[in-house]
């Protein structure tokens, strides 16, 4: 299985600050990646698609881009909703789908 | 309004069955891939399993191979996951999915879930 390796597992930052998420995989993935956002109690929620493809209705501060086993992901300026964990996750092996660990977004 | 809704969880002892069924509404249900994620309270995702939308190119997650079914039924626009042999490290909130398109490899709409606990 393709392992995708996420970091850091958690951040802290103030409001309005830049934050930066990675995603590394195992293997080549090419554009193969999202970014979810999960709230405390909720489902998580499509961000990003295809790696750099903001879903619909998503504010423009969220952002990603890489390609091949190198992924990152932009919050331009942390707003208090932005609080949630994030995860990265590859769909080019669709036998086995997997997501990174997670990164826990937190106000400073 | 795409609507997902979850139901048959509950408290089932090893070695026991259970079988989750997601209501989908709000879209053209045969059109979309659908995929179950499961997640234990307080930690990462997990894909179980998903398939196209007229359920072709089924897939498992190694975890579960051989105990878990996905099935769907459009007509209801329904879908299931039959949990046979279950374990302890089964124990999660099992989420359904729709793919983003008639793939399942991209979620672009969840359900809340439905917990499932396996204990003795």
């Amino acid at each position: 299985d393709i392992q995708m390796t996420q970091s850091p597992s958690s951040l802290s930052a103030s409001v309005g600050d830049r934050v930066t998420i990675t995603c590394q995989a195992s293997q080549d993935i090419s554009n193969y990646l999202n970014w979810y956002q999960q709230k405390p109690g909720k489902a998580p929620k499509l961000l990003i698609y295809d790696a750099s493809s903001l879903e619909t209705g998503v504010p423009s501060r969220f952002s990603g881009s890489g390609s091949g086993t190198d992924f990152t992901f932009t919050i331009s300026s942390l707003q208090p909703e932005d609080i949630a964990t994030y995860y990265c996750q590859q769909f080019d092996d669709l036998v086995a789908l997997t997501f990174g660990g997670g990164t826990k977004v937190e106000i400073k | 309004e795409v609507q997902l809704v979850e139901s048959g969880g509950g408290v089932v002892r090893p070695g026991g069955s259970l079988r989750l069924s997601c209501a989908a509404s709000g879209f053209t249900f045969d059109d979309y891939g659908m995929s179950w994620v499961r997640q234990v309270p307080g930690k990462g995702l997990e894909w179980v399993s998903g398939f196209n939308w007229n359920g072709g190119n089924t897939a498992y997650a190694d975890s579960v191979k051989g105990r878990f079914t996905i099935s769907r039924d459009n007509a209801k626009n329904s879908l299931y996951l039959q949990m046979n042999s279950l374990r302890a490290e089964d124990t999660a909130l099992y989420h359904c999915a729709r793919g983003s398109s008639s793939w399942y490899g991209t979620f672009d709409f969840w359900g809340q879930g439905t917990l499932v606990t396996v204990s003795s």
